[in-house]
């Protein structure tokens, strides 16, 4: 299956809190799992990534988090700014497939002052 | 230069007229890409030249043509839309698809906004 589930769909954060996107994929042959940020109007931005041999990757404000036995990872944003309002696709590629990658189906995240 | 330029950035076009999209980047990258967002969805791959040849059609309608003058072009001609294909278009390039070491970054540009009336 090529599906990457995300949630939650939209996510309200107070300012200094930790806000927290979930997803989940079913395909094995995954190995290289990359958010995007994207403005209103914008195109995605790379955000931040991860290979499935390391359980967490920081930087900065943001960490990834990745349970490769249940084909889980989840973004952490610490500190939480307006600044961060936008939404946020994960997103999974097969680095010996083609180049197609397979987004999550995206949140929007608000932080209120 | 590490940015992909698109134009226009916003198309009105009627159901019978033909338009063209644009993207543009000099990084060097021998991949690029047309992607297609509605709103408040992910954006949904429609096309991929890997060094200038058409690697990646997703079974999109002929009312879409892509082309690849060059390394750092790709255009988008469109004939007769319909009101169903006004979305954000947005281009992309990657540096080698023929890479495998390491994986490549998408570089998405601003977008196309497409109305189709």
């Amino acid at each position: 299956q090529q599906q990457v589930k995300q949630s939650p769909q939209s996510l309200i954060v107070q300012k200094g809190g930790i806000s927290i996107i979930n997803c989940a994929y079913e395909n094995t042959a995954f190995d290289y799992f990359p958010w995007y940020q994207q403005f209103p109007g914008k195109g995605p931005a790379l955000l931040i990534a991860i290979r499935p041999d390391v359980s967490e990757k920081k930087e900065g404000r943001f960490t990834i988090s990745f349970n490769k036995s249940a084909k889980q990872f989840s973004l952490h944003i610490m500190d939480s700014q307006p600044g961060d309002s936008a939404t946020y696709f994960c997103a999974a590629i097969s680095n010996f497939g083609n180049e197609k990658l397979t987004f999550g189906t995206g949140t929007r995240l608000t932080i209120i002052p | 230069d590490t940015e992909v330029t698109q134009t226009p950035k916003h198309l009105v076009m009627g159901m019978t007229n033909k338009k063209s999209l644009k993207c543009e980047q000099h990084m060097g990258h021998r991949a690029m890409y047309w992607y297609k967002q509605k709103a408040k969805k992910p954006p949904e791959l429609m096309f991929v030249y890997s060094y200038e040849k058409l690697s990646i059609n997703e079974s999109v309608p002929s009312r879409f043509s892509p082309e690849c003058p060059n390394s750092s072009l790709l255009n988008l001609h469109l004939h007769a839309l319909q009101p169903e294909d006004s979305a954000l278009y947005l281009c992309a390039s990657s540096q080698d698809p023929l890479q495998r070491a390491s994986y490549n970054e998408q570089f998405f540009g601003p977008g196309t906004r497409l109305t189709v009336l």
